[in-house]
């Protein structure tokens, strides 16, 4: 039971430059989240799913694309990375979404840079 | 929109002793849940403790407490006997418990506090 996993762990990318953040979950949870963590500004919500083919926007949507084909997996594309972009991601689970059930089980994160 | 404030970006405690992180929130929903979680040098998010808005009495998790002021919509942490482990940040958050239970799982965070245990 690897709980969820995120790789790669750090990313250098230039501006332009697309990419894959993956995220997997072996607890088959439906409820999947990517939160974005930046200095004095704590956690935001990008995109989360609640299930496999149900996708939907959270707080700071813009230039990040993600589906969901799968329960376990749910991957965060930069289409075209910026500098503003450049942040720790972190990819989340739960069995349900219900704060009574448990809550969120985050992954270790991603540190990801743009130049 | 809910928001969540922490207004103590460091704090630092004597191996020990006690300290106390604010942490308040704004929002118009009755029914929600509010969480305090840990994030040590290591960037893993570790959940550390958990209150439900309808609940009066305070949550304990062993040296952890809080003091949950609804009217006043404040949540404060409190961690007794310091240890240098619980040196980290601290990130309190809020979920809302949407219609049928459900909330979809939307946290809002604060900026969080850094929490240093001196020797």
């Amino acid at each position: 039971n690897a709980g969820v996993t995120q790789t790669p762990k750090f990313q250098v990318l230039k501006t332009g430059q697309s990419m894959t953040l993956q995220c997997a979950q072996d607890m088959n949870h439906e409820y999947m989240s990517w939160y974005r963590q930046d200095p004095g500004m704590g956690l935001r919500l990008i995109h989360y799913s609640v299930g496999a083919g149900i996708t939907d926007q959270g707080e700071v949507p813009n230039g990040y694309n993600v589906s969901r084909s799968t329960t376990e997996d749910f991957p965060l594309r930069l289409l075209s990375a910026a500098p503003s972009q450049t942040s720790v991601y972190f990819c989340a689970s739960s069995y349900s979404g219900r704060a009574e059930d448990g809550g969120y089980t985050f992954g270790s994160g991603t540190r990801l840079t743009v130049v | 929109a809910q928001t969540v404030t922490q207004s103590q970006p460091e704090m630092s405690v004597q191996e020990a002793e006690t300290v106390t992180l604010s942490c308040t929130y704004d929002t118009s929903e009755n029914n929600y849940y509010l969480f305090w979680y840990k994030q040590p040098p290591s960037r893993q998010m570790i959940l550390v403790i958990r209150q439900e808005a309808y609940k009066q009495q305070n949550a304990t998790e062993n040296r952890f407490s809080v003091n949950f002021q609804k009217a006043a919509k404040s949540f404060s942490l409190k961690i007794s006997d310091s240890q240098l482990g619980d040196t980290a940040m601290y990130f309190c958050a809020f979920m809302k418990q949407g219609a049928g239970g459900t909330s979809y799982g939307k946290l809002t965070f604060g900026q969080g506090t850094i929490l240093t245990v001196h020797p």
